[in-house]
């Protein structure tokens, strides 16, 4: 089976600096990676995704980055926005998606 | 239209009730799915249709029956439910079902059901 967690339940940065939320996954052979954000009274939505064959992925003030050696993968916001505040889970894809049980990140003004 | 619309937003129901929630996309996508999300919880899978027939029900109990009428459409019909079972229900749908490892497997998301069961 696959297991997915995330190191922080919270997270709470200032607005203007960079956020780095961390999750861990338990399979080796897991193949794909998928970050969600999630705001308050909506559903998750899709941020970026990165397969096993990469190191690094970047999108809008967004970059994912797997080591598959410590089969840790982190998500990194540059200079966070209020926008940015929702609850962020990472998810592995095997045979389905197992979501991460998530980071509240809050950007203080 | 790329968009998973997700009716209705809210839902009170007893626990003799029988309800429907409801679930439509026009994205062209062949898999659906129903996840159950408690408060500051992960959402977890409950159902997957793959080209229109149930492909995985994770042992989800069956006051709880799923339905896909055609590849747009999918309900979670409601039957006896606890209190328990009050939670956010998730509809989502993508490209392929099960066991492809690429892009097309990306879930696009409902905004949710917010069941409350008396």
């Amino acid at each position: 089976g696959e297991s997915v967690g995330l190191h922080l339940p919270t997270l709470s940065v200032q607005e203007g600096d960079n956020s780095i939320i961390n999750c861990a996954y338990s399979n080796s052979a897991s193949d794909y990676f998928i970050w969600y954000k999630q705001e308050s009274g909506k559903g998750p939505q899709f941020i970026i995704d990165i397969r096993s064959n990469m190191d690094k992925r970047q999108g809008q003030r967004v970059t994912v980055l797997l080591n598959k050696t410590v089969k840790h993968l982190s998500l990194q916001i540059a200079a966070t926005q209020p926008g940015d505040s929702a609850v962020y889970f990472c998810a592995v894809l095997r045979r389905q998606l197992t979501f991460g049980s998530g980071t509240q990140l809050t950007v203080l003004p | 239209d790329t968009e998973v619309t997700q009716t209705p937003k809210h839902l009170v129901m007893g626990m003799t009730n029988k309800k429907s929630l409801k679930c439509e996309q026009h994205m062209g996508h062949r898999a659906m799915y129903w996840y159950k999300q408690k408060a500051k919880k992960p959402p977890e899978l409950m159902f997957v249709y793959s080209y229109e027939k149930l492909s995985i029900n994770e042992s989800v109990p069956s006051r709880f029956s799923p339905e896909c009428p055609n590849s747009s459409l999918l309900n979670l019909h409601l039957h006896a439910l606890q209190p328990e079972d009050s939670a956010l229900y998730l509809c989502a749908s993508s490209q392929l079902g099960t066991g492809g490892f690429s892009g097309a497997n990306v879930l696009t998301f409902g905004a949710g059901s917010r069941l409350t069961v008396l």
